[in-house]
């Protein structure tokens, strides 16, 4: 079993939808959680921070269910430039330090 | 702020040839990562330092070597470059680790042939 698994879509989405990405993860020591965005060919950049009381920037709202192990990220009046890979990311410390990176879902805005 | 900074953009290594991947950072931070991305899949962590003089393997470290002689610069040394090291690298910085967001580098694409 992946440590971090996510849904690879891709998600096929007109605009002013609403589309929800879910990422589990495995290790109970997961520490802190991230969604983040990729560009094609570019690099990822923090798209939010991931608290578990749930926290929302603008059209975005990311969960956290520790009990359940499950992340997820709600965009709400989908826009043409929403269309990216979006990576789920966990932080794990058990002593050493580790970061484990989902493969990424892909995500389709269309006119 | 150039943030992180990544020399070549892309490179063709033949089988068996060594290279480095450049990285620097003018932000002053501590953490510093090296990452490959394969196609359709997530990144992987290659090394990680801590501060200037400490490295740490990640989960991919084998064929690659670091250093870290100062906060801002974090070489990848490619030696002896075979097939499987064909991917992107992406090198990125952070002010601590665990909690805090990391800021990446443009990538440097590999092919070796």
């Amino acid at each position: 079993r992946k440590e971090v698994e996510q849904d690879p879509g891709p998600f096929n989405v007109p605009e002013g939808a609403t589309v929800a990405f879910n990422c589990t993860y495995s290790n109970s020591a997961s520490q802190s959680f991230f969604w983040y965005r990729q560009d094609c060919r570019k690099e990822p950049k923090l798209l939010m921070s991931v608290y578990s009381s749930g926290n929302e920037d603008g059209r975005f709202t990311a969960q956290l269910n520790r009990a359940s192990q499950y992340i997820s990220l709600l965009i709400r009046d989908s826009k043409l430039s929403d269309s990216a890979t979006y990576l789920c990311v966990v932080n794990i410390n058990t002593g050493g330090f580790k970061t484990i990176f989902g493969a990424g879902t892909r995500l389709f805005v269309k006119a | 702020n150039a943030g992180v900074t990544q020399t070549p953009k892309f490179r063709i290594l033949k089988i068996g040839q060594s290279m480095t991947l450049q990285c620097t950072q003018d932000m002053n931070h501590n953490y510093m990562y090296w990452y490959r991305q394969d196609p359709g899949m997530g990144l992987k962590l290659i090394y990680y330092s801590v501060g200037a003089g400490i490295t740490d393997k990640g989960e991919v470290p084998n064929g690659y070597n670091v250093s870290r002689s100062t906060t801002e610069d974090f070489p990848l040394r490619l030696e002896l470059a075979a097939p499987s090291q064909t991917s992107v690298y992406f090198c990125a910085s952070s002010p601590q680790a665990v909690s805090y967001e990391q800021y990446f580098g443009p990538g440097t694409r590999l092919t070796v042939t």
